[in-house]
């Protein structure tokens, strides 16, 4: 099993739509989770930290279920410029980061 | 405070070349850790410096190498390129290793190997 497992994608949305990506991990020894957004050939960007009692930035909604060994992101509104690939990224330890493969999110007019 | 700049941004390299990337990390940062992504997945650690000394692999084989230097730029060096080496390689920096600090990402070198 891959150590971090997001919704394939992409997901084509039209604007003003909730959307939401899931992540599942392995290591059940990850302390700190989070949500990057990478833009077409551009580097990842932290995007929000997910905690156990949920986090919110706007319209973006992280959730983390640690006995599921699960993490979500929910997109409400979504806006054109919202199209990019969203990374789940957990740090098992006090060790680097650790990517999932990433789901793309196409926002359409 | 200057981010993180990577250099060259594009390079074609022929299989069996060798190719050195260069990464300057962000000032106050201390730690450099090196990804590579290949096209449709995230990134993959291939390993991290701190204080100059190889802090941590990932399963990237031996060559894969990397120096990092006493203001705390680092550099990249592959060895025998294969086509597989393809990929955005890329550079980000953090006050200590600790997953508690933030990393910053340089916006990557992308290596096309023919």
């Amino acid at each position: 099993r891959k150590e971090v497992e997001q919704d394939p994608g992409p997901f084509n949305v039209p604007e003003g739509a909730t959307v939401a990506f899931n992540c599942t991990y392995s290591n059940s020894a990850s302390q700190s989770f989070f949500w990057y957004r990478q833009d077409c050939r551009k580097e990842p960007k932290l995007l929000m930290s997910v905690y156990s009692s949920g986090n919110e930035d706007g319209r973006f909604t992280a959730q983390l279920n640690r006995a599921s060994q699960y993490i979500s992101l929910l997109i409400r509104d979504s806006k054109l410029s919202d199209s990019a690939t969203y990374l789940c990224v957990l740090a098992p330890g006090n060790t680097p980061l650790v990517f999932g493969k990433g789901t793309r999110l196409s926002v359409i007019a | 405070e200057t981010g993180v700049t990577q250099s060259p941004t594009h390079l074609i390299k022929t299989r069996g070349q060798q190719v050195t990337l260069r990464c300057s990390s962000q000032s106050g940062h201390n730690t450099v850790s090196w990804y590579q992504q290949a096209l449709g997945q995230g990134p993959q650690f291939i390993f991290q410096y701190y204080r100059e000394e190889e802090n941590g692999r990932g399963n990237f084989p031996p060559r894969f190498s990397g120096l990092q230097f006493p203001n705390y730029s680092s550099e990249l060096n592959v060895n025998a390129l294969e086509l597989d080496d393809s990929a955005l390689y890329l550079c980000a920096s953090s006050r200590a290793p600790s997953r508690d600090y933030g990393y910053t990402f340089g916006s990557g070198t992308r290596l096309t190997v023919v």
